[in-house]
């Protein structure tokens, strides 16, 4: 079993749409939790970092966290062309290191 | 805040070569760094950790005497690939942390693009 798994996709929605993006992690004492966005040809850029149960908003992004259940995952409200990329879901352990998932390509098709 | 560079954007050399990479905290003490190895289509590959004034940690199965790290201060670690070879071309991506920021949150540069030919 992988660490960190996510759907590779892609993962296609209409614009305006609600991208919901799924990741799971192995590892049950993770206290850390981050989405990134890779744009092609690009490294990551941090778009939300969640350490508590339950539900963190920052603008048309969500993210959940469900330590129970080993799961966390991304909404994105009205999907926008420019949100078209991967996005890596990156779980903390305690040695500090971050564990990415292969990531899941997103297409948001206007 | 919390901007990360990489020098060069990237490189292209001949086989045998040694090629240096330098990233850089523009805005913030880093006193770890991490160095990335990502090949298309795959996810990022960490290669190794890196603490200012300290020998660098790697990965398994990442060589270190042919990729040599250097954390000579806070804001500036170098990553040396010696030797390369047509496989090491790669996407080569650095991160850091600041001691201040907890829970792990990384801050990664703009990455390197090797080609060795």
């Amino acid at each position: 079993q992988k660490e960190v798994e996510q759907n590779s996709g892609p993962l296609s929605v209409p614009e305006g749409a609600i991208a919901s993006l799924n990741c799971t992690y192995s590892d049950r004492v993770s206290q850390s939790f981050f989405w990134y966005r890779q744009y092609s040809g690009k490294s990551p850029e941090l778009i939300m970092s969640i350490y508590s149960n339950g539900d963190k908003e920052d603008g048309r992004f969500t993210a959940q966290l469900n330590k129970a259940s080993q799961y966390v995952s991304l909404l994105i409200r009205d999907s926008q062309p420019s949100d078209s990329a991967t996005y890596l879901c990156a779980v903390g352990n305690q040695g500090g290191k971050l564990i990415f998932g292969q990531g899941t390509e997103l297409s948001v098709k206007p | 805040g919390a901007v990360v560079s990489q020098h060069p954007s990237w490189v292209i050399c001949k086989s045998g070569t040694s090629v240096k990479i330098e990233c850089r905290s523009l805005d913030f003490q880093a006193t770890t760094m991490f160095w990335y190895r990502q090949f298309p289509k795959q996810s990022l590959m960490l290669m190794a950790t890196s603490n200012e004034g300290s020998k660098a940690t790697y990965e398994q199965g990442v060589e270190k005497d042919k990729f040599l790290i250097n954390h000579a201060s806070l804001t500036l670690s170098t990553l040396t690939v010696t030797s390369a070879h047509p496989e090491d071309s790669s996407f080569y991506i650095c991160s850091a942390r600041s001691g201040t920021v907890s829970y792990n949150e990384q801050f990664f540069g703009p990455g390197t693009r090797l080609t060795v030919l």
